[in-house]
């Protein structure tokens, strides 16, 4: 059973850069056809996409935080990480990682953390 | 970036009723819409792919249906455990945009 889990600090300080790794369980980053992403829900909100990348590198952002955003991938260690770059208040959430099937929606999920941006 | 629009936001129904929750994509996105359900402090979880694909493990009382910018999502006899948020998302192109949600409470 694939099992993806987040992992980095909860709090971070305004105009830091906030960094998670997701370290995905039960099957490999690299043998499979899909995309790896990342997911963030404010307090109380929806759901915004952030991005993802493939197992070569090829990524996609979303364009409202594309200037801010680095997604990596790390396949001797079966993980891919996310960074958000000076971030603000506005940045606060609960973060997921997750399995995307290009097109088919996102089938595996981690449990999600919350990161709160905070002095 | 495509704007996806659900409605209702919120909705209240009984054990037992069937509800319908529409999802209107701004251009079309022919079948590349998906559902997800999300219970307080949990991750979503997929429920419909590519617009009428029952997921794995996923009980036949949900049901998708739509094409272009038009979609539904039909949830008959609800059961106890439906009550939650629902929430579409296009896969067309990215930014993957998601609808507001749906809130579904028990009347």
């Amino acid at each position: 059973q694939l099992q993806l889990q987040e992992s980095g600090p909860g709090l971070v300080k305004p105009s830091e850069t906030l960094s998670l790794t997701c370290t995905v369980s039960g099957g490999s980053i690299s043998s499979s056809s899909y995309y790896w992403g990342w997911i963030r829900q404010p307090p109380g909100k929806g759901l915004e996409w952030i991005g993802n990348i493939y197992n070569s590198g090829r990524t996609y952002y979303n364009p409202s935080l594309k200037s801010r955003v680095t997604i990596s991938v790390d396949t001797s260690k079966n993980h891919f990480s996310l960074k958000l770059s000076s971030v603000t208040a506005a940045d606060t959430a609960v973060y997921y990682c997750a399995r995307d099937d290009y097109g088919g929606g996102v089938d595996y999920w981690g449990q999600g953390t919350l990161v709160t941006v905070s002095s | 970036d495509i704007q996806m629009t659900q409605s209702p936001s919120s909705l209240s129904a009984s054990v037992g009723d069937s509800v319908t929750i529409t999802c209107r994509a701004s251009q079309s996105i022919s079948r590349y819409l998906n559902w997800y359900q999300q219970k307080p402090g949990k991750a979503p979880k997929l429920l419909i792919h590519v617009a009428a694909g029952l997921q794995s493990g996923v009980p036949s009382r949900f049901k998708g249906s739509g094409s272009g910018t038009d979609f539904t999502l039909t949830i008959s006899s609800l059961q106890p455990e439906d009550f939650a948020t629902y929430y579409c998302q296009q896969s067309y192109s990215t930014p993957y945009t998601f609808g507001q949600g749906t809130k579904l409470e028990i009347k």
